[in-house]
């Protein structure tokens, strides 16, 4: 099966930059997802990495290594509606020969003025 | 506009009273499952489908039922829901099984007495 692991709750200053870590074990592995869900409303895609490296999109960049099965989620120039939780997801075969997508637990992000 | 429905935005039932809970998608996806998210477990995958009448079971598939007899239309379904199954589900589709970008309906919070 497939687990993840990224931390519950991180706090960060407005206008600074923050780090959220993902760590994954797979049998197999296509590729690590990040989403973004505010209080009350529905997970929405930031980004996908299959290949190591950066992956940069506005404010927000991604970064995988296959080798140490780590990925992070790189937010900068922090925003208050910045806040919310911040899933990594991970593609992996299941046991049917299907691709599956496993979510972690969410990090809860609370930007501070 | 390209979206994921769910129905009904808020349910409060009672155990063993049965229920269904909708789901449609208008960007000709091939690929929809369903998650439900409770507090410390981050999203859990319920069911999946990767084309018509083509269904599999996710992590948490019991006391539920889903059919795919139209492409757009993924329903959900409780039998006999129980105080457990109280929880916030959502529907989400992609292109097909290998694309990376899940699309997600608004949720749908259940609550069973």
């Amino acid at each position: 099966g497939q687990s993840l692991e990224q931390p519950s709750e991180v706090t960060a200053v407005e206008g600074a930059i923050v780090q959220i870590n993902c760590t994954y074990q797979t049998s197999g592995f296509y590729g690590l997802s990040w989403y973004q869900q505010h209080d009350g409303g529905a997970p929405t895609f930031l980004s996908y990495n299959a290949l190591d490296g950066l992956e940069e999109t506005g404010r927000f960049s991604s970064f995988l290594s296959r080798s140490d099965s780590y990925g992070y989620l790189l937010l900068q120039e922090l925003q208050m509606k910045d806040s919310a939780s911040y899933f990594c997801a991970v593609r992996a075969p299941n046991s049917g020969g299907y691709q599956k997508v496993t979510f972690g637990i969410g990090t809860k992000l609370q930007v501070i003025p | 506009e390209a979206q994921v429905t769910q129905n009904p935005r808020y349910l409060i039932t009672v155990t063993g009273k049965k229920l269904t809970v909708t789901c449609s998608q208008n960007m000709n996806h091939e690929y929809m499952s369903w998650y439900r998210q409770d507090p410390g477990l981050g999203l859990r995958q319920i069911y999946y489908s990767m084309n018509v009448e083509v269904t599999d079971k996710g992590d948490v598939p019991e006391g539920y039922k889903v059919s795919r007899k139209e492409k757009r239309n993924f329903p959900l379904i409780l039998e006999s829901p129980s105080p457990n199954q109280t929880s916030l589900y959502f529907c989400a589709s992609s292109l097909d099984l290998t694309n990376e970008k899940l699309f997600f309906g608004s949720g749908t919070q259940l609550s069973v007495l």
